[in-house]
Parts: structure tokens; C-alpha cells; sequence
């Protein structure tokens, strides 16, 4: 079955340190994975996907099929990156009643001064 | 300015009776969907609806109901027949079902007393 983890519930680092956001997904078909953020008192939002390839906010992420993982990284972590953060993995191409994203159940990043 | 809205965003209801939530969206998208969001739980697919007039079950779909009488609007009725109804529950929509890239609306926190 499809499914997302994510190990870590919270996850707490200094400000300047790097910081890695776990994500493991289970899925038979073609993966499409992408990173949600949630920062206080705001909508939970795309921060970017792995089909893109890109850098948003300092962060990027690399779908690694071997380890079925797709890891978000950031070298240097600012007090503004403290927020929910939630990984899905798109099941469109598996199809069954799942609908269009899978998310895992989020970890709170805490970026401490 | 565009986006999601969703009514209440609190909401009281005594055991046995039913409540809708709102979402209306002007962002002209086909698809949308409603997700509950519990603490330690991520999101969970209620329903989702690729077109006007369709909508399908998602994972934890008893207990509740939707209508897509029109491209904009996608409310939720929470019935007396779901037994935990106390969450948070999130509205989103994509520029159709192959999109992982929802836009979600600020939530409505239903709670039962």
C-alpha cells in the first residue's frame, strides 16, 4: 500500500546549523513527491516538488528511488524556517479511491536562536 | 484576491446534530477536495471531486457528505454519524487532479460539545 513517513514528530536546531527533514514513502507506481509548509497562523502551502528540481527558501529536496526517500535539507537554518512541514507523495497514477496526494504525518521544525 | 475560503472558521455544535462547512474558491480550479488534520495524525482525505456534479469517497468518508453543485463551491456536512468529529478540517483545490499542487483554505475547527 501507498504510504508516507515521516520518523520525526519534532525535530529542534540552532539557528546557522543544517537541518534534515525525513521522508520515506511506499508506492508501486512512479513516485511524485512534494514538500508542504505550514508556518504559524498561516495556510499550509506547496514549498516545492521534486519534479522541479529547484531551490525555494534555501531549501531543496532529492527523490532518491533506492532508498524510496525524498529528504528535505537546508545547509543553514534561520529562526523563520520554523514550521510544520509535511511530505506527500502523489498517487494519481495508482488510481483507487485515494484521490490526488498522501501526506505523512508532519514534523515540527523548531529553529532556535 | 484570489484563493480559498472557508466558513466558519469556528464552529460549536452539540452532539446529534449536523453542521456544514463552507469552501468557495475563485481561482477558476476543477478539482477540489476536504481534508481533516488531527495532532499527530497529518491529513487525512475526507472527499475530493474532480468536476462539478462528481465527487468521490477519500480514505475517512463515513460520517460526512459533500454536494459540487457548482465549479466554486464544495461544502462539507458533518452528519451525526461521525463518531470523533472534533478536528480541523482543511479545503483545498488544484488546477485539476493530476496537480499536486493544492492551495488550501485557512481551516475551520469544528468543535462537538
Amino acid at each position: 500500500a501507498q504510504r508516507v513517513t515521516q520518523p520525526e514528530k519534532l525535530l529542534s536546531v540552532f539557528k546557522g546549523a543544517p537541518v534534515e527533514l525525513k521522508c520515506n514513502y511506499s508506492y508501486s507506481g512512479s513516485p511524485e513527491l512534494f514538500w508542504y509548509v505550514q508556518y504559524s497562523r498561516q495556510r499550509l502551502q506547496l514549498l516545492l516538488r521534486h519534479i522541479s528540481r529547484e531551490s525555494i527558501k534555501g531549501f531543496t529536496a532529492d527523490l532518491n528511488k533506492g532508498e524510496t526517500s525524498f529528504h528535505l535539507k537546508k545547509p543553514f537554518a534561520q529562526e523563520e524556517d520554523s514550521a510544520m512541514y509535511y511530505c506527500a507523495l502523489s498517487t494519481l497514477n495508482y488510481g483507487g479511491s485515494q484521490g490526488n496526494l498522501i501526506f505523512g504525518k508532519g514534523t515540527k521544525l523548531s529553529v532556535k536562536p | 484576491d484570489g484563493g480559498i475560503t472557508q466558513s466558519p472558521k469556528y464552529l460549536f455544535r452539540k452532539e446529534g446534530q449536523n453542521v456544514t462547512l463552507s469552501c468557495e474558491q475563485n481561482l477558476n480550479h476543477d478539482a477540489m477536495y476536504w481534508y481533516r488534520q488531527d495532532p499527530g495524525q497529518g491529513l487525512r482525505l475526507i472527499y475530493y471531486s474532480q468536476i462539478v456534479n462528481d465527487f468521490q469517497k477519500g480514505d475517512i468518508a463515513e460520517g460526512y457528505s459533500v454536494s459540487r453543485e457548482k465549479k466554486e463551491s464544495f461544502p462539507l456536512t458533518v452528519t451525526s454519524a461521525q463518531k470523533n468529529p472534533t478536528a480541523f478540517y482543511l479545503c483545498a483545490s488544484s488546477i485539476n487532479r493530476g496537480s499536486g499542487e493544492l492551495f488550501f483554505g485557512e481551516g475551520s475547527r469544528l468543535t462537538v460539545l
